[in-house]
């Protein structure tokens, strides 16, 4: 009964290049949720996806920032043109159904830009 | 801003002490979830209280909400050197059709053996 996986765990890339996130909820769930932290902080929210639809993005950076969750395979969290600012942890979490409450969270992809 | 901020920033104890560690939030919530986070790992859900509940147990974990305060507690009893991380609480607004998690700033806490 595997958890949220999240791929790569570790990620380095120079400014300028484009850094893809992969998250795979749970099996059964649906609703799935990126957050980004900082160090030393806590999680702050990015977005909320269901299948093929955003339905919040009030937590993502209106320019390079970008995710998808398609129909059939792994949520993609996309940032172009990386600035040393996007360095941080980035967390998956997923839910079964809206209004259930728990969210399960992956190990989170360190993403370090040089 | 943070909707949640924890108290105190930072524990320090012995192994077989209690700590106790504080949340307050801004605004009306469905729940409140505590969780932990091992250094450079990701989180581990540890108890979720929902607004029209008062207290919750769960092992060695006991969790208070007091919504007219609009704070909640964690308490860890017997703490062991395992029990070492950072904890936040995260409320659940609930509002525009979202179940947004909304993140303290975090208590770490080290335990001693």
């Amino acid at each position: 009964n595997a958890g949220v996986m999240q791929n790569p765990r570790h990620l380095v890339r120079r400014r300028g290049q484009e850094a893809r996130l992969r998250c795979s909820p749970m099996k059964g769930h649906s609703h799935v949720y990126w957050y980004r932290q900082l160090p030393e902080e806590g999680l702050k929210f990015m977005v909320y996806l269901q299948k093929e639809n955003i339905i919040d993005e009030s937590g993502m950076p209106k320019e390079r920032f970008s995710a998808e969750f398609p129909k059939e395979g792994p949520s993609i969290l996309r940032i172009q043109q990386v600035v040393r600012g996007d360095s941080a942890a980035y967390f998956c979490a997923s839910s079964a159904r809206q209004g259930s409450g728990e969210q399960y969270f992956g190990p989170g992809t360190r993403l370090t830009v040089t | 801003s943070q909707q949640g901020e924890e108290d105190p920033q930072a524990l320090s104890i012995q192994e077989g002490e209690n700590a106790t560690m504080n949340c307050s939030y801004k605004t009306s919530i469905n729940n409140l979830q505590w969780y932990r986070q091992n250094s450079g790992r990701g989180l581990v859900h540890l108890i979720l209280i929902r607004s029209n509940e008062r207290e919750k147990h769960s092992g060695r974990l006991r969790v208070t909400l007091d919504t007219s305060k609009k704070s909640s507690s964690l308490l860890i009893t017997a703490s062991r050197a395992a029990d070492t991380a950072s904890y936040f609480c995260a409320t659940d607004l609930r509002s525009y059709n979202t179940d947004k998690l909304i993140f303290g700033t975090g208590t770490r806490l080290q335990v001693f053996p």
